[in-house]
């Protein structure tokens, strides 16, 4: 199976900040990786696919990048609706498997 | 407006059976892969399942292999799991997604067992 490892698993930052979440594969996955955002009873969102592009509606302070298994997720300036925890997922070979999550709080 | 609504959790004794459906609405289901994927109480997510667009194809984690079954009928636009000799780990919030990048998600069904 395909590990998926997250760092942070949490953080704290402030309105206006740069985040970046890693996300690293056990082996090499491609591009076939995805991010979602969650908040507290909600079912997850998805934000980016194929490691690097939006999903429709998306906005574009949320960025991806990567290949392989080195992935990045940005968030360009963090505004209060993106506290929220993240994972990513990579969907290459089953198992699919998910990372353990990023939780972003406010400083 | 795309939607997945997922049903047919509860609370279920160890040992016992659940099905859940989980109806889509807004898109026809026919030509997407679909999965079952789910979050423990305080936990992460959890691929557990997913079946290709035309039923023939099923994959599954190991922790459900031989007790769950995926299913779909793309005349319905539904698709469901079968869960037979439910375990206390099996409790979580089950969600219903489409595709291979999970482009949508439903709002979940809890299972407590």
């Amino acid at each position: 199976d395909i590990q998926m490892t997250q760092s942070p698993s949490s953080l704290s930052a402030s309105v206006g900040d740069r985040v970046t979440i890693t996300c690293r594969a056990s082996q090499g996955i491609s591009n076939y990786l995805a991010w979602f955002q969650q908040k507290p009873g909600k079912a997850p969102k998805s934000l980016i696919y194929g490691a690097s592009s939006l999903q429709s509606g998306v906005p574009s302070k949320f960025s991806g990048s990567g290949s392989g298994t080195d992935f990045t997720l940005t968030i360009s300036s963090l505004q209060p609706e993106d506290f929220a925890t993240y994972y990513c997922q990579q969907y290459n070979s089953f198992p699919l498997t998910f990372g353990g999550g990023t939780k972003v709080e406010m400083k | 407006e795309v939607q997945l609504v997922e049903s047919g959790g509860g609370l279920v004794q160890p040992g016992g059976s659940l099905r859940l459906s989980c109806a889509a609405s807004g898109f026809t289901l026919s030509p997407y892969w679909m999965n079952w994927v789910r979050q423990a109480p305080g936990q992460g997510l959890e691929w557990v399942a997913g079946v290709k667009k035309d039923g023939s194809d099923k994959y599954y984690v190991d922790s459900v292999k031989g007790r769950f079954t995926i299913s779909r009928d793309n005349a319905k636009n539904s698709l469901y799991l079968q869960m037979n000799s439910l375990r206390a780990e099996d409790t979580a919030v089950y969600y219903c997604a489409r595709g291979n990048a999970f482009e949508y998600w439903g709002p979940g069904t809890l299972v407590t067992v």
